[in-house]
């Protein structure tokens, strides 16, 4: 079965500073990958995706991940966060190709930004 | 645009008591999918469905129900609450399958239902 792991359970930084999360999941096939956040009181957003094509993916408010397949990891990225960047954020992974799939969520790396 | 729409948003049950969690949503998706989400666990799939008239068991199925009669609906119950299903829990749907390259944008997830069982 497969499993997504997030290695760093909750990260502080300061504003302006830059942002790497961890992500990797344990799958043999190929897989659709995804980045999703949680802002405080709020239910789960969608922040990016990959599914085929360029492994760098590109998603809202400034965030990028890298898709290493090789490393079977799907990073979260951004240069240069802000507060307003605090927030819980899920790497999440599903079969691809499968007609009956759901996504399998990591635990979770909770971010928060010193202003 | 309602999206997903879960009720309720609160709830307070004593150990052994039962109770149903509605989540609808107006999209028109086949999938439909209950997850529950702990500190430091993340979000466990209980039960999803892949269309109206079928369940399937997720990863944490063990004291809860689900019911997928309309398309549009999909409940959750709980036959007799326990402390140790003390959770957030969300609800979401998709167009079609996740796994598909032709599919959905992931989720759209409901805004939650905080259950607290004492």
């Amino acid at each position: 079965a497969q499993s997504v792991s997030q290695h760093n359970h909750h990260v502080i930084l300061s504003e302006a500073a830059s942002l790497e999360l961890g992500c990797n999941y344990s799958y043999g096939g190929t897989v659709n990958l995804f980045w999703y956040v949680q802002y405080p009181g709020q239910h789960l957003q969608l922040l990016l995706k990959y599914f085929s094509g360029d492994p760098l993916v590109k998603g809202i408010k400034g965030f990028e991940a890298e898709f290493i397949k090789s490393k079977f990891s799907f990073n979260l990225r951004k240069p240069s966060v802000q507060w307003s960047d605090t927030a819980e954020y899920f790497c999440a992974v599903t079969p691809r190709y499968s007609s009956a799939s759901k996504i399998i969520f990591g635990s979770g790396t909770r971010l928060s930004i010193r202003p | 645009n309602a999206g997903v729409t879960q009720t309720p948003k609160f709830r307070v049950l004593k150990t052994g008591q039962s109770m149903t969690l509605l989540c609808a949503q107006d999209m028109n998706h086949e999938y439909m999918y209950w997850y529950r989400q702990d500190p430091g666990m993340g979000l466990r799939l209980i039960h999803y469905s892949v269309g109206e008239g079928t369940t399937a068991k997720g990863e944490v199925p063990d004291g809860y129900n689900v019911s997928r009669l309309k398309k549009q609906n999909f409940l959750l119950g709980l036959e007799s609450a326990a402390p140790s299903q003390t959770s957030v829990y969300f609800c979401a749907s998709s167009y079609s399958s996740v796994g598909m390259l032709g599919g959905p944008y992931g989720y759209t997830f409901g805004s939650g239902t905080r259950l607290t069982v004492v």
